[in-house]
């Protein structure tokens, strides 16, 4: 039972390359969401997929793209990396976002070095 | 804006004791979800336990239980029986599903756990 599955675990990058930063779940989940987390705080939300075919910004997706390729994958794409950009990304997917299926689960997370 | 506020950077308890973890947030909405996660050494984030603001009752989950003081926005995460698995960062989420809204998770800064043998 794999849940999500993020790839790569780490990466490091130099200022200026870019990089794509996969998910892809088995639950067959309607939403998918990528974060970052930054030494000292919490996860704050990069971009969401509310279902396949959608994807909207949420509270800081300056520098990044995403593509929601099918139901099953998310991507996260950096097309030109910055050390501001050195964080912990996490993938989450939810059953859907409404009442008690809004539960989100957690891939294992991406650590990300740009150097 | 919605805000979670965790004010414990770090607590330790004893292995078998009982230890409360704080956590208060701020909203103008009614309706809404509090969940609390844990995230082990291993970075994976693991759900504890969810509440729905619609109901009074606190939820439990085995050794994990809330107190939800919807008055005083306030939802603390009680752990009875501590156990060395238990070490871990725990953090405090908000969700409000309106209309308008992401349905994204509001996280507290975190509180790290350690529990002593």
């Amino acid at each position: 039972n794999a849940g999500v599955t993020q790839t790569p675990k780490f990466q490091v990058l130099k200022t200026g390359q870019s990089m794509t930063l996969q998910c892809a779940q088995d639950m067959n989940h309607n939403s998918m969401y990528w974060y970052r987390q930054d030494p000292g705080m919490g996860l704050r939300l990069i971009y969401y997929s509310a279902s396949e075919g959608t994807t909207d910004k949420g509270e800081v997706p300056n520098g990044y793209n995403v593509s929601r390729l099918n139901k099953r994958e998310f991507s996260l794409r950096l097309e030109s990396a910055a050390p501001s950009q050195t964080s912990v990304y996490f993938c989450a997917s939810s059953e859907d976002r409404e009442t008690y299926k809004n539960i989100q689960y957690f891939g294992a997370g991406t650590r990300l070095s740009v150097l | 804006a919605q805000t979670v506020t965790q004010s414990q950077p770090e607590m330790s308890v004893q292995e078998a004791e009982t230890v409360t973890l704080s956590c208060t947030y701020d909203t103008s909405e009614s309706n809404y979800y509090l969940f609390w996660y844990k995230q082990p050494p291993s970075r994976q984030m693991i759900l504890v336990i969810r509440q729905e603001a619609y109901k009074q009752q606190n939820a439990t989950e085995n050794r994990f239980s809330v107190n939800f003081q919807k008055a005083a926005k306030s939802f603390s995460l009680k752990i009875s029986d501590s156990q060395l698995g238990d070490t871990a960062m725990y953090f405090c989420a908000f969700m409000n599903p309106s209309r308008d809204s992401s349905y994204k998770l509001i996280f507290g800064s975190g509180t790290r756990l350690l529990v002593r043998p």
